[in-house]
């Protein structure tokens, strides 16, 4: 699986809106870019995941560039209980290959 | 359904001793994963079945890990014999009809400490 580059640790606060980079330079044109989420001791949680196109669902919306190296996940308005680690993974949804992924701090 | 069920939640053991972790996949779902979470190398894929065949084994780590899928609602990880770096949260996932997208169900884990 391509690697992914994420920011360690992000800040937001409340009901505001949060972009959440992620780069994935070395993505080959058949790989999906899933995004997860790992909430305080649980496990990870799916977020959303796309291959070409903007794509949209009820928790998140994800902007992916136009060469496809490169995607934001955002969030439109952060509650406290977003607060997680989020991880950005680029290749086969059989092998997902966690990277450290960043840590989202949401402010009250 | 009532999403994947791992047991036990938490586990303590002696090092030396043998440990079983057990996973209940999703109804339906015909790939299953076995992943650990350790502070010092993340979340990391040990071993993933279809079909309940094991495909790929390459992440786990020797041969005192090994992992069964006896048939599409049960799976087992046992630790044979247990280390105290083994201690880690071992994590199932399922999914179903795999293309490169379909999203992946985690359970709530297994926190295993070998003292």
């Amino acid at each position: 699986d391509a690697k992914t580059t994420q920011p360690n640790s992000m800040e937001s606060n409340e009901e505001e809106p949060v972009h959440l980079p992620c780069n994935h330079s070395t993505i080959s044109g058949t790989d999906y870019i899933h995004w997860y989420r790992q909430l305080p001791s649980q496990g990870p949680e799916y977020v959303i995941h796309g291959l070409t196109s903007n794509v949209n669902n009820r928790m998140a919306s994800l902007a992916i560039a136009e060469d496809r190296k490169s995607s934001t996940l955002i969030l439109h308005r952060a509650t406290l209980r977003d607060a997680a680690v989020y991880y950005c993974i680029s290749g086969s949804a059989r092998q997902l290959t966690f990277g450290s992924g960043t840590q989202l701090t949401v402010l009250p | 359904d009532a999403g994947v069920i791992q047991s036990p939640r938490h586990e303590v053991t002696e090092m030396g001793q043998e440990v079983t972790l057990r996973c209940k996949p999703i109804s339906g779902h015909d790939y299953l994963f076995w992943y650990r979470q350790t502070m010092m190398r993340g979340l990391e894929l040990l071993i993933y079945f279809n079909n309940n065949v094991p495909i790929d084994d390459s992440g786990m780590p020797e041969d005192r890990f090994s992992a069964k899928m006896p048939n599409a609602s049960f799976s087992t990880l046992k630790i044979q014999p247990s280390e105290p770096r083994d201690s880690a949260v071992y994590f199932c996932a399922s999914s179903s009809r795999q293309v490169r997208g379909t999203e992946a169900f985690f359970g709530q884990g297994t926190r295993l400490t070998v003292v």
